[in-house]
């Protein structure tokens, strides 16, 4: 079983419509919580970045950290063409070692 | 422009041989870490080091081997390539505890 796991997609949408990203986790150590934007094979793109549980808000973007359940979420609004990419979550735990793990990303399209 | 500097962008190699891939983190930061990313494996965890000392080790080959500099650019060594070691190799930089910034990646083939 992976530490992280990701549904791959991919995810087709209608411009405007709320996406819904998930991921579950097994590590109940992990205490930061990462998701990332990646288009075409770029080097990925830090979207949104969370501390423990609860929820965080920038612009279209809503991370929420569930971690009683182990389980993590990025919400889009009004969703656009331009959202269109790769998106990975990705958490670690505590401590100076820094490393990340990731999901295997899911693909999201956004119909004009 | 993510502010981390890899080169070279692309590069074609035959199995056998060897090959550095550079990176040079954001101003400030003292982590770099060096990711691989395949078709089938996603990201994985490479190594990572802080101001110069190795402080942690994924699932890196015995065939790869990194170095972070006084200057803090790090330097990742793929030898003996295989067909396998086909993929994009991202490096990154962070702060202690914060987010990681990723490099644009250097895709590599092996021919």
């Amino acid at each position: 079983q992976k530490e992280v796991e990701q549904d791959p997609g991919p995810l087709s949408v209608p411009e405007g419509a709320i996406v819904s990203l998930n991921c579950t986790y097994s590590n109940s150590a992990f205490q930061y919580f990462m998701w990332y934007r990646q288009y075409s094979r770029k080097g990925p793109e830090l979207l949104m970045y969370t501390y423990s549980s609860g929820n965080k808000e920038d612009g279209r973007f809503t991370a929420q950290v569930d971690k009683s359940s182990k389980y993590i979420s990025l919400f889009i609004r009004d969703s656009q063409p331009s959202d269109s990419a790769t998106y990975l979550c990705a958490m670690r735990i505590s401590g100076n070692t820094g490393k990340l793990i990731f999901g295997q990303g899911t693909t999201l399209q956004v119909k004009p | 422009d993510s502010g981390v500097t890899q080169t070279p962008k692309h590069l074609i190699t035959a199995t056998g041989q060897r090959v550095t891939l550079r990176c040079s983190p954001r101003s400030g930061d003292l982590s770099v870490y060096w990711y691989q990313q395949s078709l089938d494996q996603g990201l994985q965890f490479l190594i990572h080091y802080y101001n110069g000392e190795e402080r942690a080790k994924g699932n890196i080959l015995e065939r790869f081997s990194a170095q972070q500099f006084p200057d803090l650019h790090s330097e990742l060594n793929l030898s003996s390539l295989e067909l396998g070691d086909s993929a994009l190799y991202f490096c990154a930089s962070s702060v202690l505890e914060g987010g990681y910034t990723f490099g644009s990646g250097t895709r590599l083939t092996v021919v």
